[in-house]
């Protein structure tokens, strides 16, 4: 079956402005999950979607938020960009609800560069 | 304050050789330890884990070692391949709480032929 699916796969943005990132899960995955990954902090925990709900959110500011559509796909939204939201955003794909618990499926992330 | 630390940024062993990943953990509360392997340009992928009943999980040439009175685990590679080399991901949890997942920072392992 198809993997996780994210695109775009690499994004270049300018200081203020606000980026969409999406996540395709793979088929019948109901949970995803968002993670950033950078050199200073490594694999950080956004959030958790689950069933069009957010179930849990890491300690990121307000700016970054996402959602869910019936069919499973994310969307990460982030807003007024500044340039250490520069990373590698990943989405992880899971049957159910405590996605990495379970051994969840990671997407190739979308490379962002705020400039 | 890093919770889950991997203080090494990358290690070098020969092919067919041990390769030993370390991690270390402050919050005696996680009960769950996951592992993951990532490759340049591709997500991290699952590669074995541990809950905090069980001292050692095995799977093929890997095995994860917990000791929980030092809060440390430690990922053995037996023997060593070429498509070993990766960054590898230490995490920590409790069990389905994804928001209390704390990943360490990653180790560069690199098989040499």
């Amino acid at each position: 079956k198809a993997g996780v699916t994210q695109t775009p796969r690499y994004l270049i943005k300018t200081r203020g402005q606000q980026v969409t990132l999406s996540c395709s899960p793979i088929s019948g995955h109901r949970s995803v999950s968002w993670y950033q990954q950078t050199p200073g902090q490594g694999l950080q925990f956004l959030f958790e979607y689950f069933s069009e709900t957010q179930r849990n959110k890491g300690n990121f500011p307000g700016r970054f938020s996402g959602r869910q559509f019936s069919n499973s796909r994310s969307e990460m939204n982030v807003s007024t960009l500044e340039l250490g939201d520069s990373a590698l955003y990943l989405c992880a794909s899971s049957p159910a609800q405590g996605g990495l618990s379970t051994e969840a499926f990671f997407g190739q992330g979308t490379r962002l560069t705020v400039v | 304050d890093q919770q889950v630390k991997q203080n090494s940024p990358s290690l070098s062993v020969q092919e067919g050789r041990i390769s030993i990943l370390n991690c270390d953990y402050t919050n005696s509360m996680f009960d769950y330890f996951l592992w993951y392997k990532k490759y340049p340009a591709e997500g991290p992928t699952f590669l074995i884990s541990i809950s905090s009943i069980k001292d050692k999980n095995e799977d093929g040439r890997f095995t994860v070692f917990l000791n929980k009175s030092a809060k440390h685990l430690s990922l053995h590679i037996v023997p060593s391949q070429p498509g070993d080399s990766a960054v590898y991901f230490c995490a920590a949890s409790l069990m389905n709480r994804d928001d209390k997942i704390i990943f360490g920072k990653g180790t560069r392992l690199h098989i040499l032929p």
